[in-house]
């Protein structure tokens, strides 16, 4: 149980387009979702959390109206990168976790974005 | 600010040892700690977790040990396979709900 998957795997776009990775708790229902970047053989950065039917809270340093994230549905956080430039690829990773459950976050595969 | 830190970034053992992984923390109000496996490509899975009423547990294969006097983590894992090469990150939370990642260790396994 607990499986959080994550759409697409990868994807590659041009300079100035935005991209949608979608998150999903498949088998629970994820009262918070976690957005996480990562570099090459580098750390999990935080990027935001959210919350089912609120605004997304978002760490120091990440723009907010350049990483949108909705999450509409106990199962479903999208994260956008609007306007993407090369600088914004990376892996993008998704958790999940759900009441009860406050020590246990469930992660995604994660998302390759490479942005040309 | 405070921070959770890795000894040593890479790790390499062959097949069949025992392997060490440490981490180092400097939150002393931490009190939940996790270590996660991340494979290449792929994100971090959960490998076993530790309070801070506890200094150790054990997992199949794994043990974690936690000395609070000297904040100090360290994942043990028993009879090292390939398939255990990937990176292995420690987390700790205190009063937050969410994770702090270390830095990482690769290790690498070789037949």
């Amino acid at each position: 149980g607990a499986v959080v998957s994550q759409h697409p795997s990868r994807v590659i776009c041009k300079s100035g387009t935005s991209v949608k990775i979608e998150c999903r708790s498949l088998d629970f229902q994820a009262t918070t979702m976690f957005w996480y970047r990562q570099f090459p053989k580098q750390s999990l950065m935080l990027m935001a959390t959210s919350n089912e039917g609120s605004k997304a809270t978002y760490e120091q340093g990440v723009e907010k109206d350049k990483f949108l994230i909705n999450h509409a549905s106990l199962t479903l956080s999208t994260l956008t990168v609007t306007s993407a430039h090369p600088e914004d690829s990376s892996f993008y990773i998704c958790s999940a976790s759900y009441r009860g459950s406050y020590n246990e976050q469930f992660f995604g595969p994660g998302t390759r974005l490479t942005v040309l | 600010g405070e921070s959770v830190g890795l000894h040593l970034p890479t790790l390499s053992v062959q097949e069949g040892d025992n392997s060490i992984i440490n981490c180092a923390y400097s939150n002393s109000a931490s009190d939940y700690f996790i270590w996660y496996k991340q494979e290449s490509g792929k994100g971090p899975q959960f490998i076993i977790d530790i309070r801070s009423n506890m200094d150790k547990r054990q997992g199949q294969r794994v043990t974690v040990l936690l000395n609070k006097t000297v904040k100090h983590l360290s994942l043990q894992i028993a009879a090292t396979q390939p398939g255990d090469s990937a990176v292995y990150f420690c987390a700790e939370k205190g009063g937050s709900y969410i994770p702090t990642f270390g830095r990482g260790t690769s290790l690498i396994v070789h037949p």
